[in-house]
C-alpha cells in the first residue's frame, strides 16, 4: 500500500519568515495530494490541495510543489504569522478511496 | 463546517467493555470514514465506507467494525476495548475520494482504563 513520510516533525520559525513542510509518497499511482491544517483540539481542514497533473499551485501565502518522478511534494507558507502555528499533515491518495497521511509537522511561529 | 458530528465527545471505559461511536452527516456524501490519530503517527484509517452497507477495512482495522444502515450515519463499533485503543477518533466524508476534499467531524476522545 501507499507509506507517506513527512518531514520535519516539528518546525520552528520567526513570524514573517517563510516555512517549507516536504512529503514523500510511495505509490506512483497516486494522483491527489491534499494539505491539512490541524489547530489544537480542533478537526484537521484541507488548506490546499493539488492534483498529479499539476506541478505548482498557489492560493495566498500558501503553495504546494509536487514533483511526481521524485515522488515529493512540498507546502511553502510565506510571511508566516502566529495563526499558521497548528500541526500540518500531507496525505495522498491513487483515485482508490483511501488517504494515506504523514506523520504531521508541528509548525511553531514566534512573534 | 459540513455536517458532520459525532458523540459522544468525549469518554471514558474500562478494558473489555462494548464501546460504539456515532458519526452523522447531512451532506448527503456517499463515502464515509472511521480515522484514529495518535501522536506521531498521523491519522490512520480504521474502515471506510462507500454507500449503505458498504464497507472496507483500512490500514489499523483489528479490534474494530463497522456498520452503516443509513446514508446519514457510519458507527464504529470496538467490541471489547483495550488500552491500545485509547485515541481520538475522527469521522470523514467525501463525495469522491480521490478529488473532493474529505470534511472531518469535530473528532471523540476515548479513553480506555
Amino acid at each position: 500500500g501507499e507509506n507517506v513520510e513527512q518531514h520535519p516533525s516539528t518546525l520552528s520559525v520567526q513570524e514573517g519568515d517563510s516555512a517549507v513542510i516536504k512529503c514523500t509518497y510511495s505509490d506512483s499511482a497516486s494522483n491527489y495530494f491534499p494539505w491539512y491544517k490541524q489547530e489544537l483540539g480542533k478537526r484537521p481542514q484541507l488548506i490546499i490541495d493539488i492534483r498529479s497533473n499539476v506541478g505548482e499551485k498557489k492560493d495566498q501565502r500558501i503553495a504546494v510543489t509536487l514533483n511526481k518522478t521524485a515522488k515529493h511534494f512540498s507546502l511553502h507558507i510565506t510571511e508566516t504569522q502566529p495563526e499558521d502555528s497548528a500541526v500540518y499533515f500531507c496525505a495522498a491518495s491513487n483515485a482508490g478511496n483511501m488517504l494515506t497521511f504523514g506523520g504531521g509537522t508541528r509548525l511553531m511561529v514566534k512573534p | 463546517d459540513a455536517g458532520i458530528t459525532q458523540s459522544p465527545r468525549h469518554k471514558v471505559t474500562e478494558t473489555g467493555t462494548p464501546v460504539t461511536l456515532r458519526c452523522h452527516q447531512t451532506e448527503n456524501h456517499r463515502y464515509m470514514y472511521w480515522y484514529r490519530q495518535d501522536p506521531g503517527h498521523g491519522l490512520r484509517l480504521i474502515h471506510y465506507s462507500y454507500g449503505v452497507k458498504d464497507t472496507d477495512k483500512g490500514e489499523v482495522s483489528d479490534g474494530y467494525s463497522v456498520s452503516r444502515s443509513k446514508t446519514e450515519d457510519f458507527l464504529l463499533t470496538l467490541e471489547s476495548a483495550t488500552s491500545s485503543q485509547t485515541s481520538v477518533y475522527f469521522c470523514a466524508i467525501s463525495e469522491s475520494p480521490s478529488y473532493n476534499e474529505q470534511f472531518f467531524g469535530p473528532g471523540t476522545r476515548l479513553t480506555v482504563l
